[in-house]
């Protein structure tokens, strides 16, 4: 258990709809990531977040948008879904803050599996 | 290098195999290596964060070396076994983009 948490573990849902993917990081963590695994890629990096602010963007689509809460959790919102949005969407937090040259390890979240049909 | 590249895609050993794989990075700007280990319907674990030239991990039978002059970094396994079976992913933190990238791994299967 790497002690990041997600919700829903599963989502289905059809195209156009939105969907909100939440994250409680580990204790102790302030940084948040959110990474999109797709069908044969990689893991895309969408955004990060430490301590409340946006600190690196990756190639994430304009219909969507993450936020960080003051108690650390963070929300992926994917708006006007479309069959390709279906995906395994992780979430990972570490202490690591560049600027603050923590280059720690990212601990990973069970996945959101996204499928939108 | 643009891009974190790693290879074979794919692996099949024997048990008992050694076996190694390559990530390779854009060595500009660079600030840390990570390698995972992700194994099937699990999520990403850390193996090693490595940062400095010449450094070398090791955690049981799997360690890991890493230049950052030339931006490659080796995973060895020795002596593998089934329960080694997993993607093994490396990802590179660089300065410009603050961003750790994730290549798109090596899966290694481990069989009797």
């Amino acid at each position: 258990d790497s002690g990041v948490t997600q919700t829903p573990k599963h989502l289905i849902t059809a195209t156009g709809q939105r969907v909100t993917l939440r994250c409680s990081p580990r204790s102790g963590d302030l940084s948040v990531y959110w990474y999109q695994q797709s069908l044969d890629q990689g893991l895309q990096f969408l955004i990060q977040y430490y301590n409340g602010e946006e600190r690196a963007k990756g190639n994430i689509l304009e219909r969507f948008s993450a936020q960080q809460f003051p108690d650390l959790h963070s929300e992926l919102n994917l708006s006007s879904l479309e069959l390709g949005d279906s995906a395994l969407y992780f979430c990972a937090s570490s202490t690591w803050d560049l600027p603050n040259g923590n280059t720690g390890e990212l601990f990973f979240g069970e996945g959101s599996r996204l499928t939108v049909l | 290098i643009l891009n974190v590249e790693q290879s074979p895609q794919s692996l099949h050993v024997q048990e008992g195999d050694s076996t190694n794989f390559t990530c390779s990075f854009p060595s500009s700007n660079f600030y840390a290596l990570h390698w995972y280990r992700w194994e099937t319907a699990k999520s990403p674990e850390a193996l090693f964060v490595m940062t400095l030239n010449g450094d070398e991990k090791k955690k049981g039978r799997i360690s890991a070396t890493l230049n950052t002059k030339e931006g490659y970094s080796y995973l060895y396994i020795k002596g593998s076994q089934p329960e080694d079976s997993a993607t093994y992913l490396c990802a590179s933190l660089t300065g410009t983009a603050s961003k750790l990238t994730f290549g798109t791994g090596t899966r290694l299967q481990v069989t009797l």
